[in-house]
């Protein structure tokens, strides 16, 4: 059964940094890798796609990359902006047609 | 709207009543899905159309769930005899085909009193 981990749980950051989100994943026979962005009450908003074949991702200040092998995706944001304050979530697409599989989320927290 | 709409999108029930959710997917998307996400988690998957047909159900909780798509298009998921434990926002969303790129709905919040 595949298992997403997201880390950190929660982050906080002054507005200008750089940060990282990570994501990791048990099964690597993914077809693909979707993050996605929430905010409060909301639905979810798609942020890049990294299909498997592919090493990363780019759109933006936002930059995703994939290492299919070691299981692990990460989220790169550039620049952080108070608006950039949401839930981020990593989900990977399984080899089990049509379903997605969701980490819990990190919690992003830009603050001016 | 070129987007996922779905409505409610807030929904008050009481104990053991049925209700019904509804998707408008994106038009042309022949992969329709439907998710379910409790406060401070991921959403988890609850069923997969591919067309009319419901591909992977595997995710539906118990035989109190059900969901049709009877044109390809508009989904509707049904929920019997509503329990407390139904509470959560049930997202819906569409893709091209299945495993690409999804966009999601805004979600029904629903709330079992």
């Amino acid at each position: 059964k595949q298992e997403v981990t997201q880390i950190p749980a929660a982050l906080s950051v002054p507005e200008g940094e750089n940060l990282v989100l990570n994501c990791s994943f048990t099964d690597s026979a993914i077809y693909n890798l979707q993050w996605f962005r929430q905010d409060p009450g909301k639905g979810l908003t798609s942020l890049l796609l990294i299909q498997s074949s592919q090493r990363e991702q780019t759109s933006g200040r936002l930059n995703a990359s994939l290492d299919k092998s070691s299981g692990r995706s990460t989220l790169y944001i550039a620049a952080s902006q108070p608006g950039d304050s949401a839930t981020y979530l990593c989900a990977v697409w399984g080899t089990s047609y049509g379903k997605l599989t969701f980490g819990q989320g990190t919690i992003l927290t830009v603050h001016p | 709207g070129a987007g996922v709409s779905q409505t409610p999108s807030n929904k008050v029930t009481e104990k053991g009543k049925y209700v019904e959710l509804r998707c408008d997917p994106i038009s042309g998307h022949t992969a329709l899905y439907w998710y379910r996400q409790s406060l401070g988690q991921g959403p988890e998957f609850l069923i997969y159309f591919q067309g009319t047909g419901a591909a992977d159900d595997s995710g539906l909780p118990n035989d109190r769930f059900f969901a049709v798509r009877p044109e390809g298009s508009v989904s509707t998921l049904k929920i019997q005899r509503t329990e407390r434990g139904d509470s959560a926002v049930y997202l819906c969303a569409s893709s091209i085909e299945g495993n690409t790129e999804a966009f999601f709905g805004q979600g029904t919040r629903l709330t079992v009193v």
